[in-house]
């Protein structure tokens, strides 16, 4: 059973444009939800995120939009870049399993010059 | 700033061998993990210890045994290698407060013959 659900498998975007990667989860506890990025040969690293307590949270042109009612949340890269094209996961956090991460499935990003 | 060293990198092994990988880390982190990558599939957790001497199923345990040698170290044996099998391996650890923000390791690439 997945626990966090990622979409689109991959997308392709030209440099400049607005990405959006979505997340969707089932588990209304969940209390902390993250966003890894992993280039091409490297490992993953977190890249930005959010707690339930807001539904916004920025750094520099990442964005994560939150909905809780929903039980989605999603991450938009504003004037994407090349160097931006990585694979992103979603995650999400279960506070009372000892905070262990469940990670969605991915998304490949390509931006086009 | 830290490390984590995962060793081997490559790894090649035959259907039914019993295989061992080993993760480093010098972060002093208390929280260690370790994470198989499937392409299209994620991060999927097999095992993690949260402390020194603890030791925890993940999702994907079955097959897999882990050991916690000492805080800075934590392997992981694949009891019975499948034919074909294709993945890679990550470790990771975080800081017992912050179990949300795992640093990664450059990962073991598996495949069995």
């Amino acid at each position: 059973q997945q626990q966090v659900r990622q979409s689109p498998q991959s997308l392709t975007v030209w440099e400049g444009e607005t990405a959006i990667l979505n997340c969707s989860y089932e588990d209304s506890t969940f209390d902390y939800f993250p966003w890894y990025h992993q280039f091409p040969g490297e490992s993953p690293a977190l890249l930005i995120a959010i707690r339930p307590v807001s539904n916004k949270k920025e750094d520099g042109r990442f964005t994560i939009f939150f909905n809780k009612r929903e039980k989605k949340f999603s991450l938009h890269i504003a004037d994407s870049q090349p160097g931006d094209s990585a694979t992103y996961f979603c995650a999400a956090s279960l506070a009372s399993s000892g905070q262990k991460l469940v990670f969605g499935q991915g998304t490949i990003l390509k931006v086009y010059l | 700033g830290g490390i984590i060293t995962q060793t081997p990198k490559f790894l090649i092994g035959q259907e039914g061998q019993k295989l061992t990988l080993k993760c480093q880390q010098n972060f002093n982190h208390d929280t260690m993990y370790w994470y198989r990558q499937d392409s299209g599939k994620g991060l999927r957790l097999i095992y993690y210890s949260i402390t020194e001497n603890d030791l925890q199923k993940g999702d994907l345990s079955e097959g897999y045994d882990a050991s916690r040698e000492k805080k800075s170290s934590f392997s992981l044996t694949v009891t019975s290698a499948q034919k074909n099998e294709m993945a890679v391996f990550l470790c990771a650890s975080s800081i017992l407060g912050d179990q949300n923000t795992l640093y990664f390791g450059a990962g073991t690439r598996l495949s069995v013959l």
